[in-house]
């Protein structure tokens, strides 16, 4: 089945620093990615679509200077938050679908725990 | 935008007993509907999913049911075991236009052996 994969499982950051969230399709490729924010016992909050080639979009309210998105191919999307404060501390996951199938169904990463000091 | 409802947020079921949770939604455009299953610190995994041109899937102890008219959409476990426990998200996707799904606020299910 379609595995996606993300990169790394856990950062702990200083506050001011920034740091990246890799996210691949390791068996398929996937035009669009999605990238969303969960905080703790409440439900995926998507942040913004990535599409492969072009520029992402973002949910309102999502300010896309501190959360820039880069999916330079069809198989890897990354996620950098700059600047990172206490209140960015959260998981964050991506999902993919299949682009070849023209595919309803995401599949999710594993997620990345941010902690920010 | 198209907004997801989902009830009820918590169920304690015995093992054994059948569990349902529903989900209403507000865009009568939206034609897909999946069931993500959640554990605690992992990623959400698809348990099962409707197109809108179908009113029921099965797949062995789980259900789907889809309501198009009432705009509302159920998920069925029947036989729960506690394995069974864990947060279940459904969301719905609106026909063309963007790929995203709209996720309800999930339900904690937690089976009781």
């Amino acid at each position: 089945g379609a595995v996606v994969s993300q990169h790394p499982s856990r950062v702990i950051c200083k506050s001011g620093t920034s740091v990246k969230i890799e996210c691949r399709s390791l068996d398929f490729q996937a035009t669009t990615m999605f990238w969303y924010r969960q905080f703790p016992k409440q439900s995926l909050m998507l942040m913004a679509t990535s599409n492969e080639g072009s520029k992402a979009t973002y949910e309102q309210g999502v300010e896309k200077d501190k959360f820039l998105i880069n999916h330079a191919s069809l198989t890897l999307s990354t996620l950098t938050v700059t600047s990172a404060h206490p209140e960015d501390s959260s998981f964050y996951i991506c999902s993919a679908s299949e682009a070849e199938k023209f595919s309803d169904t995401q599949y999710f990463g594993p997620g990345t725990r941010l902690t920010v000091l | 935008g198209e907004n997801v409802e989902q009830h009820p947020s918590t169920l304690s079921v015995q093992e054994g007993d059948s569990a349902v949770i529903k989900c209403t939604y507000s865009d009568s455009a939206s034609n897909y509907f999946p069931w993500y299953k959640q554990e605690l610190g992992k990623r959400p995994q698809l348990i099962i999913d409707i197109r809108s041109n179908v009113g029921e899937k099965k797949d062995q102890r789980i259900a789907v049911t889809l309501n198009k008219t009432a705009k509302h959409f159920s998920l069925h476990i029947t036989e729960t075991q506690p394995e069974d426990s864990a947060v279940y998200f459904c969301a719905a996707k609106l026909q063309g236009g963007s790929e995203k799904l709209v996720f309800g606020k999930g339900t904690k299910l937690t089976v009781n052996p």
